[in-house]
């Protein structure tokens, strides 16, 4: 049973320019979120996508931006890359809304994004 | 605001000491509560949850957590600790009925002495 995939592994980039992450969830799992994940917090909820739409956003600014596609995997995007967007990205998969267990979330292992 | 609240950033116990965990959530109504570990380099491993009902659960490697209501808290607990439980662990709690966005606590580093 396939876990959550992210790749790249790890990304180099320079201020400006923009960024693509990928996610593909959990086999079942039909809902993706994204956090950020910045050195020595706790993650923080970007964004989540359920039947191809962004459902629900954190505080992020619109340079945050994502897809999710009909097979479910999921892309983040980030424009305009700042110092201050360096972190690892994660990506968490769960079920369609309905019943506990689709508060689940299993995350994968996370990109981890250094904006020099 | 809601918030999830780790009081404790860094714990150092010895191998074989028992083990807690605190957190302490702000929300207007009880949350679902998770538990999370993630090991260097790694991401995010579900330990436990918390829906409603039994306020003990127990959860994957021997872990178990208590809900206690008039505390606000879900403590994370464990009898023995062994070396590889060295990692960091997060609180983690989302209001029932939302789409399911989860808040984290800021992490407790745990450190596992020979």
């Amino acid at each position: 049973d396939a876990g959550v995939t992210q790749s790249p592994t790890h990304l180099i980039k320079t201020r400006g320019q923009q960024v693509t992450l990928r996610c593909s969830p959990k086999s079942g799992h039909d809902t993706v979120s994204w956090y950020q994940q910045a050195l020595g917090q706790g993650p923080q909820f970007i964004f989540q996508y359920y039947e191809e739409e962004e459902r629900q956003r954190g505080n992020f600014p619109d340079r945050f931006s994502g897809h999710q596609f009909p097979n479910y995997s999921s892309e983040l995007n980030v424009n305009a890359l700042l110092l201050g967007d360096s972190a690892l990205y994660l990506c968490a998969s769960s079920l369609a809304p309905g019943g506990y267990s689709s508060y689940e979330q299993y995350f994968g292992p996370g990109t981890r994004l250094t904006v020099t | 605001a809601q918030s999830v609240t780790q009081p404790d950033i860094h714990i150092t116990v010895s191998e074989g000491a028992s083990l807690e965990l605190r957190c302490n959530y702000s929300y207007g109504a009880t949350p679902y509560l998770f538990w999370y570990v993630q090991s260097p380099g790694q991401g995010l491993q579900l330990l436990l949850k918390y829906f409603s009902g039994d306020t003990l659960v127990q959860g994957i490697k021997g872990f178990e957590a208590e809900f206690k209501r008039s505390q606000s808290s879900f403590n994370l607990r464990k009898p023995s600790v062994h070396w590889s439980d060295a990692a960091e662990y997060f609180c983690a709690a989302t209001p029932s009925g939302s789409a399911r966005q989860l808040t984290f606590g800021s992490g407790t580093q745990l450190t596992v002495l020979p």
